[in-house]
């Protein structure tokens, strides 16, 4: 079975361009997380979604990031105008209700943002 | 509440050692404590997880003590070799709430 699918691994931008990170959850998952990861923070919950709706975007930073969720198999977190401090790895993950609790996390996407 | 707390941050071990590390969290609505292994370039993955109803959770080398009156739980890799150098993150939830992370170890097993 294909895990959790990340795209662009790697990204490099200038700040103030637009940044789009994408996801494909494990088929049959009905939660998706995204995750930030910095040494500074650790991992920081963004937001979820289950069954694409958003339950809960506190952790997101500000208005610059903005989620979505239009089918059950793609998610894209936003970044608009990008800025240096955004520069992270940002982690997709998904779970099934069934389950036993288990988060399935892709590779990451690589944000370097100059 | 919502934190959970971890340390040691990086923690540097000799192959063949026991490797231990901690966590303490508040809530007490938590029930679910995973504990997940990430190598670099990787995303985290899950290493082995309790529930509250037991104390400890062993499996192969890797051993979860938890103490639900301390609101405490911990780690132990016994036999420490050099594949298990990673970052360790402790986690706790409630039924199917997010997971909350802690702030992750730096295990360097050295050969």
């Amino acid at each position: 079975d294909a895990g959790v699918i990340q795209s662009p691994r790697h990204e490099v931008t200038e700040m103030g361009q637009e940044v789009t990170l994408r996801c494909k959850p494990i088929s049959g998952h009905d939660y998706l997380f995204w995750y930030r990861q910095t040494m500074m923070r650790g991992l920081e919950l963004l937001i979820y979604f289950n069954n694409n709706v958003p339950i809960d975007d506190s952790g997101m930073p500000e208005d610059r990031f903005s989620a979505k969720m239009p089918n059950a198999s793609f998610s894209t977190l936003k970044i608009q105008p990008s800025e240096p401090r955004d520069s992270a790895v940002y982690f997709c993950a998904s779970r099934w209700t069934g389950g036993t609790g288990e988060l399935f996390f892709g590779e990451g996407s690589r944000l370097t943002v100059l | 509440q919502q934190q959970v707390k971890q340390s040691p941050q990086s923690l540097i071990v000799q192959k063949g050692g026991i490797s231990i590390i901690n966590c303490a969290y508040e809530n007490t609505a938590f029930d679910y404590f995973p504990w997940y292994q990430q190598f670099p370039g990787k995303g985290p993955a899950l290493l082995i997880a309790i529930r509250p109803d037991v104390s400890e959770k062993k499996e192969g080398r890797f051993t979860i003590s938890f103490n639900k009156s301390a609101k405490q739980f911990s780690l132990h890799i016994m036999d420490s070799q050099p594949g298990d150098s990673a970052t360790y993150f402790c986690a706790a939830s409630s039924v199917f709430q997010k997971l909350v992370f802690g702030t992750g170890t730096r295990l360097l097993v050295s050969p």
